[in-house]
């Protein structure tokens, strides 16, 4: 099947500072990327949609100032998070559409201390 | 009410054993239906489409039933490498809302 890879795949970072996640379709073109976070013991959560060469879709509740998303090519969408808390620890998952079906990177897991 | 619910488990059962998930989801306009397992740590991955007529893949079977708003997999003859959890999945307009998922475990 289709190949999506995020980097990196682990990352601790202090409080206030920012933390940049690549995802990037490998063998197909993604013209739709999706950005999703899962809480312990919870379901992925939807955060934003990401179109390539347009400004991504927020889900309600999702700050867009504070989860910068760019689309710049047909594979490869990045997840900055900025002035990152410790609330902001998660799992975050990028997934790329490919037809019809949508295909998941192996996440990442953010620490903030 | 969450859009979509799942009985969060976990379903404990010996191998060879046949276990049977259940989830409901509430908006009657989704317009398809999945089913993802997810293993501890790890991204979720496609077990298979649900279909109102019912589609099997080997030892699993799933169901939907618009009427109800409710999906099913059914897991026969329960290996060890089943245990994983079982995400509940439906499609609104292009976006995927997922369960929080049932968890299963099995033993030897």
């Amino acid at each position: 099947g289709a190949v999506v890879s995020q980097h990196p795949s682990r990352v601790i970072c202090k409080s206030g500072t920012s933390v940049k996640i690549e995802c990037r379709s490998l063998d197909f073109q993604a013209t739709t990327m999706f950005w999703y976070r899962q809480f312990p013991k919870q379901s992925l959560m939807l955060m934003a949609t990401s179109n390539e060469g347009s400004k991504a879709t927020y889900e309600q509740g999702v700050e867009k100032d504070k989860f910068l998303i760019n689309h710049a090519s047909l594979t490869l969408s990045t997840l900055t998070v900025t002035s990152a808390h410790p609330e902001d620890s998660s799992f975050y998952i990028c997934s790329a559409k490919g037809g019809f079906e949508q295909y998941f990177g192996p996440g990442t897991r953010l620490t903030v201390t | 009410r969450k859009e979509v619910e799942q009985d969060p488990g976990p379903f404990n059962v010996p191998e060879g054993a046949t276990v049977a998930f259940n989830c409901t989801y509430s908006n009657s306009a989704s317009q398809s239906f999945f089913w993802y397992r997810q293993d501890c740590r790890k991204e979720p991955k496609l077990l298979m489409s649900v279909y109102s007529s019912g589609n099997e893949d080997g030892r699993f079977t799933a169901q939907l039933n618009r009427a109800s708003q409710y999906i099913s997999l059914l897991i026969r003859d329960s290996k060890l490498s089943d245990s994983a959890t079982y995400l509940c999945v439906v499609n609104d307009f292009q976006k995927l809302v997922f369960g929080t998922g049932t968890r299963l475990l099995v033993s030897p």
